[in-house]
């Protein structure tokens, strides 16, 4: 049963432009999201949170909304750049636990 | 900045055998958190620690069982190892209970053949 998803396995994004990673989740009890972004061999580097009363959270390039009502959030990386290229995961907290969504491979072409 | 250091980076078991992962958060942070991540698998939560004592449990098995040490360190322990335990084992840790924020070390690529 997975709680939290991402059903693009993969985006391809032009230099410069945005990329918008999508994630949905099922349980109503999480109250808190995160992004994750994770290159081959290293663990999950933490990149951007929101809290289950917010709708947007930004910082720099990255920004994070959360449409409780639609148990839906995304990230938005602009503009992107190539070092951007990497697996992120969404993941959602309840408790210690993280639950992870499955991943979304992003490709930023030069 | 300090990261979350694991050792080994890499571990070749046979089945059966046992196998000690170990963990060092970033300093002080007390809280500790470990992960399995299966090939083309999202990472699945295991067990945390708080000030040395369990503090949630998820999908660890029976012949697993981990420790927190009075320095924060962690240490998983595995025994009677199958190959279906061939995985990436990430350590993450965090400043307080509660802070939702966990950041990872770079894993443990555990082997079983």
């Amino acid at each position: 049963d997975q709680q939290v998803k991402q059903n693009s396995p993969s985006l391809s994004v032009q230099e410069g432009r945005i990329s918008i990673l999508n994630c949905d989740y099922t349980n109503s009890m999480f109250d808190y999201f995160l992004w994750y972004k994770k290159y081959p061999a290293e663990g999950p580097t933490f990149l951007i949170s929101i809290s289950s009363i917010k709708d947007k959270n930004e910082d720099g390039r990255f920004t994070v909304f959360l449409n409780k009502s639609a148990k839906h959030l995304s990230l938005h990386i602009v503009p992107s750049q190539p070092g951007d290229s990497a697996v992120y995961f969404c993941a959602a907290s309840s408790g210690d636990k993280l639950t992870f969504g499955t991943g979304t491979r992003l490709a930023v072409r030069p | 900045a300090a990261g979350v250091i694991q050792s080994p980076r890499h571990l070749i078991k046979e089945k059966r055998e046992t196998a000690t992962l170990k963990c060092y958060p970033i300093p002080r942070h007390d809280t500790v958190y470990w992960y399995q991540q299966g090939p083309g698998q999202d990472p699945q939560f295991l067990i945390s620690f708080y000030e040395k004592m369990q503090s949630d449990k998820g999908s660890i098995p029976d012949r697993f069982s981990a420790q927190q040490f009075s320095d924060y360190h962690s240490e998983l322990n595995m025994s009677s190892l199958e190959l279906g335990d061939s995985a990436l084992y990430f350590c993450a840790s965090s400043p307080r209970q509660g802070t939702y924020e966990q950041y990872f070390g770079p894993g443990t690529r555990l082997t079983v053949t």
